[in-house]
């Protein structure tokens, strides 16, 4: 059984460059979501899937970020024009739902992005 | 929304010790974990508790969901412990919310 994998582990972009990170989850897993971890902060909601479905998004992915599972298998998560203020970690969890209840999240490594 | 509230921000122990950590919510919620986050960043289950009491080796969390807390109790404390513990809710069966963790450090 092999767990949620996100790729890369780290960048480093300039400001104003785009970046793209993607997430794999749990194969038997239909939802995913998307958490943003600044230093010393717990993980912050960013959005989640159901399946293929885009369901909720967060206050704090502006117009810059986007994020698609277009199989509602793996995920990726698209920053645009890169600010400073977007360095952090970028975790991805996934989880069954089943009967209108979501279950165990199963985070991933993270992707650690910096951006100088 | 929700709160989630974490207590003591910071614990230090002696290797051997017992400790117990707090974690608070402010609503009912459907779901409640607890993750230990080691030094490289990822976030490893310890629990998933939404009520009740349950116990792993060295480890046991419980959940008093109509007090609106959990507690997590470690005994026999070891160097490897060490790191961030959160909890985490959810209220709305959609997106977890995090406490800002208990960051613990057992010294040998």
């Amino acid at each position: 059984d092999t767990g949620v994998s996100q790729d890369p582990r780290h960048k480093i972009t300039k400001r104003g460059q785009n970046v793209t990170f993607r997430c794999d989850p749990i194969s038997e897993h239909n939802r995913l979501y998307w958490y943003r971890q600044t230093l010393g902060q717990g993980p912050e909601f960013l959005t989640y899937f159901q399946n293929e479905a885009q369901l909720e998004k967060s206050r704090l992915l502006s117009d810059r970020f986007s994020a698609e599972r277009p199989k509602g298998s793996f995920s990726t998560l698209e920053i645009q024009r890169t600010e400073q203020g977007d360095s952090a970690m970028y975790l991805c969890a996934s989880s069954p739902f089943f009967a209108g209840v979501p279950y165990e999240q199963y985070f991933g490594p993270g992707t650690r992005l910096t951006v100088t | 929304g929700i709160q989630v509230e974490q207590s003591p921000p910071d614990l230090i122990l002696q290797e051997g010790a017992n400790s117990t950590l707090r974690c608070n919510f402010s609503d009912s919620v459907n779901n409640l974990q607890w993750f230990h986050q080691n030094p490289w960043g990822q976030l490893i289950n310890l629990f998933y508790i939404p009520s009740g009491t349950k116990q792993n080796g060295r480890l046991s969390a419980t959940t008093v969901a109509t007090e609106r807390y959990s507690l997590l109790y470690i005994s026999s404390s070891q160097t490897t412990d060490s790191g961030v513990y959160f909890c985490a809710v959810d209220a709305n069966n959609n997106d977890m919310r995090f406490g800002a963790g208990t960051r613990l450090t057992v010294k040998p």
